[in-house]
């Protein structure tokens, strides 16, 4: 079974902190993603990097960068956090589009979610 | 551009009811087509999901969605509803690139006993 797994299931930080949250998957994925969801708005991409030390933002990047160093660990980091980022963060992993039967795009595995709250 | 909506931020259906829960996408492209549910306090977990073949796609806990192609639909269905099945269902789109997905905002689903 694909394992995504999250440094924190919950955290509280306080505003101005720089807030750093891990992502670590077992399965080779190339693509990996965070997201975050907010009641009523489903989820939003923040950044996705499909390979080591590529990213590509999402449709909500301010106020967030990443880190891919390694093809395992995607991070998040909050540069200064301010309490409109205080919601629920869920990081994701797929196979590159291709690479799994000659489909042009592959399910997503999500872990378990960081609730993050800045005070 | 692509997108999701999810008809209905809210269903509550009682329990041995039938679940219909609607998705109704914008593609420029065919697209690829998932339902996601997510448990209280957890992570999305796949339920199915469209990849152009078969347009009846089943999934898991007696779940299933059609694909129509003329009503740019994907609504989730299951005949009796459990107890068990009471979370929150998201529909999502992938674009042609592959590797981006677009999700709905989500449908909170009540069993009622």
């Amino acid at each position: 079974d694909v394992k995504v797994t999250q440094s924190s299931r919950y955290l509280v930080k306080r505003t101005g902190e720089k807030v750093f949250l891990e992502c670590v998957q077992d399965m080779d994925h190339e693509n990996m993603f965070w997201y975050r969801q907010d009641p009523g708005l489903g989820l939003r991409l923040i950044y996705f990097s499909y390979d080591v030390k590529m990213k590509e933002k999402g449709d909500i990047p301010e106020g967030y960068s990443v880190s891919r160093e390694k093809k395992e660990r995607f991070s998040l980091i909050l540069e200064s956090a301010s309490t409109n980022q205080t919601s629920m963060y869920l990081c994701a992993s797929s196979l590159r589009a291709g690479t799994s039967g000659g489909l042009r795009t592959n399910e997503q595995f999500f872990g378990p979610g960081t609730r993050l709250t800045v005070l | 551009a692509q997108s999701v909506t999810q008809l209905g931020s809210h269903v509550s259906v009682s329990e041995g009811a039938l679940v219909l829960l609607r998705c109704n996408y914008s593609s420029s492209v065919p697209p690829y087509l998932f339902w996601y549910v997510q448990y209280p306090n957890q992570g999305l977990q796949l339920l199915l999901k469209y990849t152009s073949a078969a347009t009846l796609v089943k999934g898991i806990n007696g779940f299933e969605a059609e694909f129509k192609k003329s009503e740019t639909s994907f609504h989730l269905t299951k005949p009796s509803a459990h107890m068990s099945d009471a979370a929150e269902y998201f529909c999502a789109v992938s674009v042609n690139t592959g590797n981006q997905f677009y999700f709905g905002t989500g449908t909170s689903l009540t069993v009622i006993p």
